[in-house]
């Protein structure tokens, strides 16, 4: 079965600086990953998504993420935090049910950035 | 303009009463889905429907019910609110869920019902 781990329930970081969230998979088969962001009081929203090729992949907002798989991560990045970007950030495995798709979400880093 | 929708966006209501939530979605999408985030921002999927079929029923209770009346929409009902069920409900849609094929599948969320039992 599938599984994601998010090690860091918090992250607190000024603005401007580096962040990286991390995210760590398991599973015995080919994986499609994300990172979905959830706003204060909002719906998630699509960050960026690993389905092949490139291991680094490029998302909205200047967010990107490279799929490692011998380590079994997907590492969320961003070289220059601003305040807009403090959220709630979920990595999702996507496991494949019988007969359909569905996400195995991690249990969520909420990104603080302070001034 | 919006892809996914829910209604209501906020609901209060008491322990024992039976309560609905809607959601459409204007992606043409064929697989629509039912999650539930906890108090302690757990996400988990409850149902999965392709092209108004039932797909996944994550051990869901049976006070919940959902119905698919058209594959643009995927109801959900809940009889005898109980505290516990306190939670968002997020629906979400892909283009395919049975594909196999990464882009049919990836989800796309609406902006969340958040359901207060007292």
């Amino acid at each position: 079965a599938q599984s994601v781990t998010q090690l860091d329930s918090q992250v607190p970081v000024f603005e401007e600086a580096p962040v990286e969230l991390r995210c760590n998979y398991s599973s015995s088969v080919s994986v499609y990953l994300f990172w979905y962001v959830q706003y204060p009081n909002q719906g998630l929203q699509l960050l960026l998504k690993y389905l092949s090729g490139s291991t680094l992949v490029k998302g909205i907002n200047g967010f990107e993420a490279e799929f490692n798989k011998s380590q079994t991560s997907f590492h969320l990045r961003k070289p220059s935090v601003h305040i807009s970007d403090t959220a709630e950030y979920f990595c999702a495995v996507s496991s494949w049910a019988g007969a359909t798709n569905k996400l195995i979400f991690g249990t969520g880093t909420l990104l603080a950035v302070q001034p | 303009d919006t892809a996914v929708s829910q209604t209501p966006k906020y609901l209060v209501t008491q322990m024992g009463n039976d309560k609905s939530i809607k959601c459409e979605q204007n992606l043409g999408h064929d697989t629509m889905y039912w999650y539930k985030q906890d108090s302690k921002k757990f996400l988990k999927i409850m149902f999965s429907y392709n092209n108004k079929e039932l797909i996944i029923n994550e051990t869901v209770p049976n006070r919940f019910s959902p119905k698919s009346p058209d594959k643009a929409h995927l109801n959900l009902h809940i009889n005898s609110l109980e505290l516990g069920d306190s939670a968002v409900y997020f629906c979400a849609s892909s283009q395919d869920g049975r594909t196999g094929r990464a882009n049919k599948e990836t989800q796309y969320f609406g902006p969340g019902t958040r359901l207060l039992v007292l």
